[in-house]
């Protein structure tokens, strides 16, 4: 069974722009995870996503946003990049929503520089 | 909301040694606690976990305890070998379709040869 694929795995862009990610779950899985992973703060999450609606939400501002499509594809986009938005963007798979509930399979992440 | 942190946050053992990693937790509501292992380009991948209706679990070299009136939980690698030098991370959950796993901030495990 394929594992979560990401695309891109890198991505620079300037400040100012913004980013579209890609993140494709196991096949099967309903649920889909984003985190944001940093040096100085570990993994944060960012949301959640099960059946293309949003079921949780971390403690980011509103210009990071998701989506998830009818085949549980999901894609988060950061609008308005700034400079502290540099992180690594792992997308994480689960067969159902909640991060107590089962097993969550992540991603290679995607790399974002922003300059 | 919870809050887990990780010591040390760097670690470095010989090779053949044990390895401790500790964490603990803030929220008493946490019943989950997975650990996860990240090498070098790549996501993190989970290597054990136990539930809060047990105090250990092991899997070959590895083992988790839990001491949930403490609120801390930790992750014994018995036999050391330079492939388990990486980045493990503990987190912590409740069950619920609306929780959320709430990461440590990784701790980096060198084993020298």
């Amino acid at each position: 069974k394929a594992g979560v694929t990401q695309t891109p795995r890198y991505l620079i862009k300037t400040r100012g722009q913004q980013v579209t990610l890609s993140c494709s779950p196991i096949s099967g899985h309903r649920s889909v995870s984003w985190y944001q992973q940093t040096p100085g703060q570990g993994l944060q999450f960012l949301f959640e996503y099960f059946s293309e609606t949003q079921r949780n939400k971390g403690n980011f501002p509103g210009r990071f946003s998701g989506r998830q499509f009818s085949n549980s594809r999901s894609e988060m986009n950061v609008s308005t990049l700034e400079l502290g938005d540099s992180a690594l963007y792992l997308c994480a798979s689960s067969l159902i929503p909640g991060g107590g509930e089962e097993t969550q399979y992540f991603g290679p992440g995607t790399r974002l520089l922003v300059l | 909301g919870e809050n887990v942190e990780q010591h040390p946050s760097t670690l470095s053992v010989q090779e053949g040694d044990s390895a401790v990693i500790k964490c603990t937790y803030s929220d008493s509501a946490s019943n989950y606690f997975p650990w996860y292992k990240q090498e070098l380009g790549k996501g993190p991948q989970l290597i054990i976990d136990i539930r809060s209706n047990v105090g250990e679990k092991k899997d070959q070299r590895i083992a988790v305890t839990l001491n949930k009136t403490a609120k801390h939980f930790s992750l014994h690698i018995t036999e050391t070998q330079p492939e388990d030098s990486a980045v493990y991370f503990c987190a912590a959950s409740y069950t619920g379709a609306n929780s959320k796993l709430t990461f440590g901030k990784g701790i980096t495990l060198s084993v020298r040869p």
